[in-house]
């Protein structure tokens, strides 16, 4: 079946890493993403990464890919207040009758940044 | 980047009446529109998905009568929710994917719903 796991919640001191975790189900999935939610806002993308990919690294944002164990991560160096947040991992399976398919998300990972 | 503009924003409505909430993609075609349902510290889940015209695919357990979806243009999908009850009290977000699929989904900015 369809499943995205992640821990509910991180709290980081301003200036260290945070490292957000995220397991899912589906092998086939072809991208991975991760979204950032500020309070009352829509989903805004932060990276992604494609399934034949282990690492990728944009700015401040690091996401590491396990296939074997399905395991994503996501890190952020030095992080800072304004990383405060909720972070959605999701994955992508393929939809092999062509079209768009819907994105499967975990349940949200709310990182609290404190001085 | 491409952007899809949601209103409103916020709405408070009462119980009986009907809603309307717009997506509206601005500077790409959107074929494909997702209307997630949020709850309070919880995930998004998926409510249907429509296409431009044609009828929307709704999940299970989601009342196509209730949640009335149109997607008559390549920019403009709509979700009604009609005969709205405290318990449709929700955040509501669209989606559609971006012209370049590689760089995933556009998200709305959600429009919070409260039924009183």
């Amino acid at each position: 079946g369809e499943d995205v796991e992640q821990s509910l919640f991180l709290s980081v001191r301003e200036g260290d890493s945070s490292v957000i975790n995220c397991t899912y189900t589906d092998s086939s999935s072809t991208y991975l993403y991760w979204y950032k939610q500020e309070p009352g806002a829509g989903l805004q993308l932060l990276t992604y990464i494609f399934s034949n990919m282990d690492m990728k690294q944009d700015q401040r944002l690091t996401v590491l890919l396990n296939k074997k164990d399905k395991h994503l991560s996501l890190r952020i160096a030095d992080t800072q207040t304004g990383d405060s947040a909720i972070y959605f991992c999701a994955e992508s399976p393929p939809m092999f009758s062509g079209g768009y398919n819907k994105l499967i998300f975990g349940a949200g990972t709310r990182l609290a940044v404190h001085p | 980047g491409a952007v899809v503009s949601q209103h409103p924003s916020r709405v408070i409505c009462k119980s009986g009446t009907s809603v309307k909430i717009e997506c509206r993609s601005l500077d790409f075609q959107a074929t494909t529109m997702f209307w997630y349902r949020q709850f309070p510290k919880k995930s998004l889940m998926l409510m249907a998905t429509s296409n431009e015209g044609s009828k929307a695919t709704y999940e299970q357990g989601v009342e196509k009568d209730k949640f009335l979806i149109n997607h008559a243009s390549l920019t403009l999908s709509t979700l009604t929710v009609t005969s709205a009850h405290p318990e449709d009290s929700s955040f509501y977000i669209c989606s559609a994917p971006d012209s370049n699929y590689n760089y995933g989904y556009t998200f709305g900015s959600g429009t919070r719903l409260t039924v009183v």
